[in-house]
């Protein structure tokens, strides 16, 4: 299988900061890459796939970057919404493998 | 509206077991292949099942191998997850989502769009 991690697990930031979480698989996987977003209590949310592409109405403010083995996604502007926890997943190979997550707070 | 409604959870004794349903409305099922995910209190996700658009393709996480079979009814619109054996670690929210796969170079990524519509989510709970 290929394992995800995720850095860092947690990050502490403020309205209007850029903040950049990163994702390496274990071995090459192209751009095959998720993120999701999930707030407490509700289901995950998918941001961006295929590494780069963002998903329909998601605010323009997430990017995702990377191929093969390393991966980012980075909110240009942190707004109070964003505040949440952040999966990455590889989508390259069966079984789908989700990153452990990082939890991203209000400083 | 697209929407995926999950039911049947609920509480189990260990050893016991319970089948998940997953309802989908506004869009075109059998179009879509199909995730059963869960997450344990406090924990990420865990991806356990997948089928796809027509029953051809099936893929278990080791985790539920041989306790644990995903099925589909596309007349019906719905999704399964039929659990045995279940252990106090199966305690989860149970998620079912849609994905799209695509080709690319020849080769099929049956999940390459991730997945895009999601439950809410049902509670089982495995506990004596």
């Amino acid at each position: 299988d290929i394992q995800m991690t995720q850095s860092p697990s947690s990050l502490s930031a403020s309205a209007g900061d850029r903040v950049t979480i990163t994702c390496r698989a274990s071995q090459g996987i192209s751009r095959h890459l998720i993120w999701y977003q999930q707030k407490p209590g509700k289901a995950p949310n998918l941001l961006i796939y295929g590494a780069s592409y963002l998903q329909s109405g998601v605010p323009s403010r997430f990017s995702g970057s990377g191929s093969e083995t390393e991966f980012a996604l980075t909110i240009s502007s942190l707004q109070l919404e964003d505040f949440a926890t952040y999966y990455c997943q590889q989508t390259y190979s069966a079984p789908p493998t989700f990153g452990q997550g990082t939890k991203l707070e209000i400083k | 509206e697209v929407q995926l409604e999950e039911s049947g959870g609920g509480l189990v004794q260990p050893g016991g077991s319970l089948r998940l349903s997953c309802a989908a409305s506004g869009f075109s099922f059998s179009s879509y292949g199909m995730h059963w995910l869960r997450q344990a209190p406090g924990k990420g996700l865990e991806w356990l099942s997948y089928i796809g658009r027509d029953d051809d393709i099936i893929y278990n996480a080791d985790s539920v191998k041989g306790r644990f079979t995903v099925s589909r009814d596309n007349a019906k619109k719905s999704l399964y997850l039929q659990m045995n054996s279940l252990r106090d670690d199966d305690t989860a929210v149970y998620y079912c989502a849609r994905t799209l796969g695509a080709s690319i170079f020849g080769v099929r990524y049956p999940f390459y769009y991730g997945m895009d519509v999601w439950g809410q989510g049902t509670t089982v709970t495995v506990s004596s």
